[in-house]
């Protein structure tokens, strides 16, 4: 089973608009990530928020940890029609390896 | 600096038989993991290689299996192939063993089992 689920699954926004997605993970975790998929093609990090942060900025993409919730959101400001993507949680197993849960993900989209 | 490559890029098989995918890792990146990404799923995680040896696995069965070489390229192997096991197979490399940072992914492999 996945451990992240993203919320919502889809989100449709006009260009310039903010869009915000949350994630909710189940078991203690290092690090939360953030990675974006075009349409069934490969992952593309976006940013990685440690354990002991609770935000962090990348550009347009603002990140916060809440680990006494177990969630993330993922804001990204001022949207594009290019932002049109999948966007997934992914935290760590702590397994040793690059074992990674990801969530079901979010697709937005966005207007032009 | 070369990212991630994978091949093919598509492929169909039919039910029972056998598939071998393949990975080219990032420059300077010693570790390969691989996903499998069922449609409307977020990627799954099946195992990884480091140093030519599998260190990790997830819940899959033994017949998926992997190799990784010496210049730290993988290949997937799926024996006895499954309808189920239609689905994206992306590559992902880093250049340390633990999920300390982030990985760089392939396009994938879009594997259609018949």
């Amino acid at each position: 089973s996945q451990q992240g689920e993203e919320d919502p699954q889809a989100l449709s926004i006009q260009e310039g608009e903010n869009a915000t997605m949350n994630c909710s993970y189940k078991t203690s975790i290092n690090n939360l990530q953030w990675y974006r998929q075009n349409s069934g093609r490969g992952l593309v990090h976006l940013i990685l928020i440690r354990s002991n942060e609770r935000e962090k900025h990348s550009g347009r993409l603002r990140v916060t940890l809440d680990t006494s919730k177990k969630s993330s959101s993922l804001l990204i400001t001022a949207s594009r029609a290019a932002d049109t993507a999948s966007y997934f949680c992914a935290t760590d197993a702590g397994t040793g390896a690059n074992n990674l849960f990801f969530g079901t993900g979010t697709r937005l989209t966005v207007i032009p | 600096e070369t990212g991630v490559t994978q091949s093919p890029t598509h492929l169909i098989k039919t039910r029972g038989q056998q598939v071998t995918l393949r990975c080219s890792s990032q420059s300077g990146h010693n570790t390969v993991s691989w996903y499998q990404q069922a449609l409307g799923q977020g990627p799954q995680f099946i195992f990884q290689y480091y140093r030519e040896e599998e260190n990790g696995r997830g819940n899959f069965p033994p017949r998926f299996s992997g190799l990784q070489f010496p210049n730290y390229s993988s290949e997937l192997n799926v024996n006895a192939l499954e309808l189920d096991d239609s689905a994206l197979y992306l590559c992902a490399s880093s250049p340390r063993r633990q999920s300390t940072g982030e990985l760089f992914f392939g396009e994938g492999s879009r594997l259609t089992v018949l």
